[in-house]
């Protein structure tokens, strides 16, 4: 059964303190993996999209990167606004409508 | 500002009432999706419409219905609602199917009792 499954459920960082987010999955023909950031009562808001093992992307203080078990959203020197809850999810198989989501991992940065 | 809009953004049901969701989005998106996040569970796609006139079954489509009204509207009906359905709904849309850069709408907090 296809799965995905992020680590930790919560991470509460210091600011400046930098650290990793994991999304480990178990798909059929893995078609590409994505990143959203989800505030309080606010729909997911996309950041990124990684095809392939050794793809990375950046934007600001967050990089994503990409094997073929998981991928890894990199913090580095969080800010307080940098609190969310992160979701991964996967496109697997042939259909282009089977995205299977994680339950996300939230995160909160300390002044 | 352009996006995705979803109207109500809170409602309570009884069990067995009606109701419809909307949503509408200015991007002139051809794809658009519903979805319900419950907690420690993540995002299930409920249904979506590829392109204007079409609308497939996503992995949770029982006790729901859809309507692509046009190219901007995309409902979501609850016959007979259950306590089952207690969710927070998102409507999302994307330029096209398979185009993974989802524009999210707020979201619906949906209780039933």
């Amino acid at each position: 059964e296809d799965q995905v499954t992020q680590s930790p459920e919560a991470l509460r960082l210091q600011e400046g303190e930098s650290s990793s987010l994991n999304c480990s999955y178990t798909v059929s023909g893995l078609r590409g993996l994505f990143w959203y950031r989800q505030d309080p009562g606010k729909g997911p808001e996309f950041l990124f999209t990684l095809y392939s093992a050794g793809e990375e992307k950046e934007k600001e203080r967050l990089k994503a990167t990409l094997t073929k078990k998981e991928s890894f959203l990199h913090i580095t020197a969080p800010k307080p606004e940098d609190s969310a809850t992160y979701l991964c999810a996967v496109q697997a198989g042939s259909s282009a409508s089977k995205i299977i989501f994680g339950s996300g991992t939230r995160l909160s940065i300390r002044p | 500002n352009a996006g995705v809009t979803q109207t109500p953004k809170f409602q309570v049901l009884k069990t067995g009432q009606s109701m419809t969701l909307q949503c509408a989005q200015d991007m002139n998106h051809n794809s658009m999706y519903w979805y319900r996040q419950d907690p420690g569970m993540g995002l299930r796609l409920i249904y979506y419409s590829a392109s204007e006139g079409t609308t497939d079954k996503g992995e949770v489509p029982n006790g729901y219905n859809v309507s692509r009204l046009n190219k901007r509207e995309f409902s979501l009906r609850l016959e007979s609602a259950a306590p089952s359905q207690t969710s927070v709904y998102f409507c999302a849309s994307s330029v096209r199917q398979g185009d993974y850069g989802y524009t999210f709408g707020s979201g619906t907090r949906l209780t039933v009792v």
